[in-house]
């Protein structure tokens, strides 16, 4: 069964600083997706991976993808309060499961 | 454009009786998913659609459960019959060409509870 693991589930971070989100899986995929959620809004779609070696970005948030070492990561540059928010994970396996992370919970103060 | 749209926003209704949610996806879009969340077990996929067909359903948790894309304007979701535990936030996504290579969409969601 695919397993997705998500750390940390929790971040406080400062403005300015860099942070790392990473996402591991434990099956063979290729795909890989980052999504962001508000407080009690809905969901977002930030990042679609789709190979190894991938790398997206949009603004602060760097997303990539090894899928030899089965882990993504989402990079956070120089936070900013707006960035406050869940981030989630999700990966497609080869034979189209599709499970979620448990979410990180970020929090950038001032 | 309008976006996903989903109705009711909120719906409470009393275990064992039958809910319909409903869901217009972008005009345009070929691709229609439904989520759910709740706390105990996160966000899961229930079914997607592609050109109105169910293309995967392994998600959706047992016969209760029962999706219908009848055009490309409208799907629904229906629990019959409700129970508690069915009790969590559901999504309607929709995008343009299917998961792997397109950004989905995500309507505001629709709050379930059942007493």
């Amino acid at each position: 069964e695919l397993k997705v693991e998500q750390n940390p589930l929790f971040l406080s971070m400062q403005e300015g600083k860099n942070y790392t989100i990473y996402c591991n899986y434990s099956t063979t995929s290729d795909r890989l997706y980052w999504y962001r959620q508000d407080p009690g809004k809905s969901l977002e779609s930030l990042f679609v991976l789709l190979s190894n070696g991938a790398v997206k970005q949009e603004g602060r948030l760097m997303a990539s993808l090894d899928t030899k070492a089965r882990l993504s990561t989402l990079h956070i540059t120089a936070a900013v309060h707006d960035l406050s928010a869940t981030y989630f994970c999700a990966v497609e396996s080869n034979n189209n499961d599709m499970r979620f992370g448990a979410g990180t919970r970020l929090t950038v103060k001032p | 454009d309008a976006g996903v749209i989903q109705s009711p926003r909120h719906e409470v209704t009393e275990m064992g009786q039958e809910v319909t949610l409903r869901c217009k996806p972008i005009s345009g879009h070929n691709s229609l998913f439904w989520y759910r969340q709740t706390m105990m077990r996160g966000l899961e996929l229930l079914i997607y659609f592609n050109n109105n067909v169910p293309i995967d359903d392994s998600g959706m948790p047992e016969d209760r459960f029962s999706a219908k894309m009848p055009n490309a304007s409208f799907s629904t979701l229906k629990i019959q019959p409700s129970e508690p535990r069915d009790s969590a936030v559901y999504f309607c996504a929709s995008s343009r060409t299917g998961f792997s290579t397109d950004t989905q969409y995500f309507g505001p969601g629709t709050r379930l509870t059942v007493l």
